[in-house]
């Protein structure tokens, strides 16, 4: 079993529709990102999360850590939104981080 | 300011052949990454370093050597190319440890035929 399982694997909504990715894991960990990959290749960081909540403009993450779990969700999504999402945690002690496998979401016109 | 920078974009290596794909950044970031994405998996760290002069190995490191004699710079080499190591590479760096922001280069598309 992966230490992060994000879901959907897949998830295609029409513009204008609330979006959530879901991240779950199963160690210890310091912090939790979420990333952006475009379709061009590219890949961005979105937040860095600890504890709470954190939002960037329609971007909305939480997290949850007595249940390891942590959620990003999407407002008002739009077809620039379309791209693949991946949850990251940082294990505590270890300089590393491990992923997830992305969620590749699509948003139609 | 550039961030990080990755060359080359793709190349195709013949089993057997060896290549050292670059990475610079102008952050003056401590930490650095390689990563390999492979279709439909996560990213796999290969190699990090911390500073200048210290490198260690990530969860797939066989096939691969790293340096990092500067702070800027840190090479991963390939030997002996595998059809096993198609795939693309990212490298990424951070000021401090994985719990800061990593930013990552545009990676590299490597196929071994």
């Amino acid at each position: 079993k992966n230490e992060v399982e994000q879901s959907p694997q897949n998830l295609t909504a029409q513009e204008g529709e609330f979006i959530t990715i879901n991240c779950s894991y199963s160690v210890g960990i310091s912090a939790l990102h979420w990333l952006q990959q475009h379709p061009g290749g590219g890949i961005v960081s979105l937040f860095m999360l600890s504890s709470g909540k954190k939002k960037h403009g329609r971007l909305i993450a939480t997290i949850n850590i007595q249940e390891k779990h942590s959620s990003l969700h999407i407002t008002a999504s739009h077809p620039r939104d379309s791209a693949v999402y991946i949850c990251a945690v940082s294990i505590q002690g270890a300089q590393k981080l491990v992923f997830g496998q992305g969620t590749r979401l699509t948003i139609n016109p | 300011n550039a961030g990080v920078t990755q060359t080359p974009k793709f190349r195709i290596l013949k089993i057997g052949q060896s290549m050292t794909l670059q990475c610079t950044q102008d952050m003056n970031h401590n930490y650095m990454y390689w990563y390999r994405q492979d279709p439909g998996m996560g990213l796999k760290l290969i190699y990090y370093s911390v500073g200048a002069g210290i490198t260690d190995k990530g969860e797939v490191p066989n096939g691969y050597n790293v340096s990092r004699s500067t702070t800027e710079d840190f090479p991963l080499r390939l030997e002996l190319a595998a059809p096993s190591q198609t795939s693309v590479y990212f490298c990424a760096s951070s000021y401090s440890d994985p719990t800061d922001t990593q930013y990552f280069g545009p990676g590299t598309r490597l196929t071994v035929l």
